[in-house]
């Protein structure tokens, strides 16, 4: 059974930097074609992508964002950290993290539950 | 303004079908694999579709999917109230130099 959770900070100031980690079971990130995404929602919006890590350590980010994300993977605790730099009000948004198999095209499977991160001063 | 374009909302009876459409282009629906997610109010998305038409196990086959050229549908019969939710569509995109995954701006379906 594949469950993923999302854990980090629910406020965080402008400017700051923000650190979601994402706890897995029931799969590895050592395994060829596993990959894990980070996705988000703003309140009332829709679905916006940003990034994810394959088992190999290929990492992809979303253009528009690129210069302001890291993803990185811990195997041996079956965690995937994502870090997000200068953080806006605009970036108020439920978190996700999601699993993902290159058998199955980068599409998502199985999703945490979400965290709502809120960015305000 | 999302890469994907979908109808915002659509509605439909109890009982009827809907169809829910997905546009692209040839860097990303006309080229690679389209998949299809649901979401309702206050819950995380879950898979639909993978693969343009592929439905995951246990997802009843009421729903399908499809895809010609840039654009991609997904269809629903036999609605029940239960499948009022948000429905986002998503793809790999190759523009850019570097892959990337996009989605729609998800359309909002009610049944009346």
């Amino acid at each position: 059974q594949i469950t993923l959770k999302e854990s980090g900070p629910t406020l965080v100031k402008p400017t700051q930097t923000l650190t979601m980690t994402c706890t897995f079971s029931g799969f590895s990130l050592s395994t060829s074609g596993v990959g894990v995404a980070w996705i988000r929602q703003p309140p009332g919006k829709a679905l916006e992508w940003l990034a994810l890590i394959y088992w190999d350590d290929d990492r992809r980010y979303s253009p528009s964002l690129k210069s302001r994300l890291t993803i990185t993977k811990d195997t041996s605790k079956n965690q995937v950290v994502l870090t997000m730099t200068n953080m806006d009000p605009v970036d108020t948004a439920t978190y996700y993290c999601a699993h993902s198999h290159s058998s199955s095209h980068q599409s998502f499977g199985y999703w945490g539950q979400g965290t709502l991160v809120t960015v305000s001063s | 303004q999302s890469v994907l374009t979908q109808p915002p909302s659509v509605s439909a009876a109890p009982g009827q079908k809907v169809t829910i459409s997905c546009s692209g282009s040839s860097s990303n629906i006309g080229n690679n694999y389209v998949s299809w997610y649901q979401q309702p109010p206050g819950t995380a998305p879950k898979l639909l579709i993978y693969d343009n038409n592929k439905r995951p196990s246990g997802i009843p086959d009421r729903f399908s999917g499809s895809k010609s050229g840039t654009s991609a549908t997904l269809g629903i019969t036999g609605l029940q109230t239960g499948d009022e939710a948000d429905y986002y569509c998503g793809t790999w995109d190759s523009s850019l130099s570097v892959g990337h995954v996009v989605f729609g701006g998800g359309t909002k379906l009610t049944v009346l």
